[in-house]
């Protein structure tokens, strides 16, 4: 079974931190993405990652960088925290390009930032 | 900009057949079906996916029509653990998933 791990399911933060949201997945995949889920406005892409030091951005990267060292790790860095960076982040990866390969979401982390 | 559109709620008994329909009528040659479910608070579960052939695998079967405009997520026996949202999703071609509102499905006792 693919396995997607997130470091926290649960994180509340002050606004100006920086904040590091770290996923391990344990199937070699290449693909690796970041969304952010908000009630009403769906999953939203922010940052993915196609291999090893690649990132490109997604639909909001504003207020976001991520990290790709190894494979199987892939981080999502708040250089700021801001309060309407408050929302459910869920990490996901899948095996390669391509219109027919699936993603495996992890737990998520739902981050308050006050 | 929406590309597939599904009804916002059912409901369905336990142990019945619980039937979810979608529509894609824009979907393209090369793009796929794909339906996730997520448990309140979870992330995302897979469930299956097709391109034109109808697909069956433990958890769920899938119809897709012979226009591939529409298909719909059938889950055999539906148990109260299938409540949740389920999201139908047409892949494109840079591996982009797109989430839209999804149909909340209860099924009761």
């Amino acid at each position: 079974d693919v396995k997607v791990t997130q470091s926290s399911r649960y994180l509340v933060k002050r606004t100006g931190e920086k904040v590091f949201l770290e996923c391990v997945q344990d199937m070699d995949h290449e693909n690796m993405f970041w969304y952010r889920q908000d009630p009403g406005l769906g999953l939203r892409l922010i940052y993915f990652s196609y291999d090893v030091k690649m990132k490109e951005k997604g639909d909001i990267p504003e207020g976001y960088s991520v990290s790709r060292e190894k494979k199987e790790r892939f981080s999502l860095i708040l250089e700021s925290a801001s309060t309407n960076q408050t929302s459910m982040y869920l990490c996901a990866s899948s095996p390669n390009t391509g219109a027919g390969e699936t993603q495996y979401f992890g737990p998520g982390t739902r981050l308050l930032v006050l | 900009d929406a590309k597939t559109t599904q009804p916002t709620s059912m409901d369905c008994a336990e142990g019945r057949a619980a039937n979810l329909p979608c529509n894609h009528s824009t979907i393209s040659g090369n793009e796929y079906v794909y339906w996730y479910r997520q448990i309140h608070s979870q992330g995302p579960q897979y469930i299956i996916h097709g391109l034109k052939n109808n697909e069956t695998n433990e958890m769920a079967s899938l119809i897709i029509t012979e226009d591939r405009k529409s298909s719909t997520l059938i889950l055999p026996h539906a148990t109260l653990r299938d409540t949740a949202v389920y999201y139908c999703i047409v892949k494109d071609l840079y591996n982009d998933m797109r989430f839209g509102a999804g149909t909340r499905l209860t099924v009761k006792p």
